[in-house]
């Protein structure tokens, strides 16, 4: 079974540029979580989706946003970029309604803004 | 509001000697607890978690760990340590019930030294 996959790996954008990152969760699991990983903060969640609706979402400004389609694939986007929003954009899929039993993530996007 | 706080950003362990990763939680209810490993460009794998079971819990890699409520703590514990074990560590926790995101500690960087 392929795990989650992240694309793309890298980018780099500059300041008041926006950027989709796409999500492709483990076959079978409906739940895709975003999480924003900086070495200041941490991991801190982003949002939730689970079959295409947005269940739960974090303490991130408007211009943080997120979709998910049918096949349970996952786009975030974030437009007006910011330098602070540099950062490894990790996507995880769970296996189970409850969000909270296990997380299967991805490797990450790595997104430099310059 | 649920936190996690992970006592030294950077522990530094001899091969063979053993390997103590310390987690303290602070959650209104009974909580469910994890720890999460990340390699050098990769995501966050779990290496095992704690629902309300047995108090120690043993993971994958000779890893375990010991929720212990009077203390408010999950530390992380193996045994001997291996050159293998050198990754960042998460310690992260959630409601029991629903649907509520994990939040995540701010990790320890484990070192190896042979």
């Amino acid at each position: 079974k392929a795990g989650v996959t992240q694309t793309p790996r890298y980018l780099i954008k500059t300041r008041g540029q926006q950027v989709t990152l796409s999500c492709s969760p483990i076959s079978g699991h409906r739940s895709v979580s975003w999480y924003q990983q900086t070495p200041g903060q941490g991991l801190q969640f982003l949002f939730e989706y689970f079959s295409e609706t947005q269940r739960n979402k974090g303490n991130f400004p408007g211009r943080f946003s997120g979709r998910q389609f049918s096949n349970s694939r996952s786009e975030m986007n974030v437009s007006t970029l910011e330098l602070g929003d540099s950062a490894l954009y990790l996507c995880a899929s769970s296996p189970e309604a409850q969000l909270n039993e296990k997380l299967f993530f991805g490797s990450g996007t790595q997104l430099s803004v310059l | 509001a649920q936190s996690v706080t992970q006592l030294g950003s950077h522990v530094s362990v001899s091969e063979g000697a053993l390997v103590l990763l310390r987690c303290n939680y602070s959650s209104s209810v009974p909580p469910y607890l994890f720890w999460y490993v990340q390699y050098p460009n990769q995501g966050l794998q779990l290496l095992l978690k704690y629902t309300s079971a047995a108090t120690l819990v043993k993971g994958i890699n000779g890893f375990e760990a010991e929720f212990k409520k009077s203390e408010t703590s999950f530390h992380l514990t193996k045994p001997s340590a291996h050159m293998s074990d050198a990754a960042e560590y998460f310690c992260a926790v959630t409601f029991s019930s629903g649907n509520t995101p994990l939040v995540f500690g701010k990790g320890t960087r484990l070192s190896v030294i042979a």
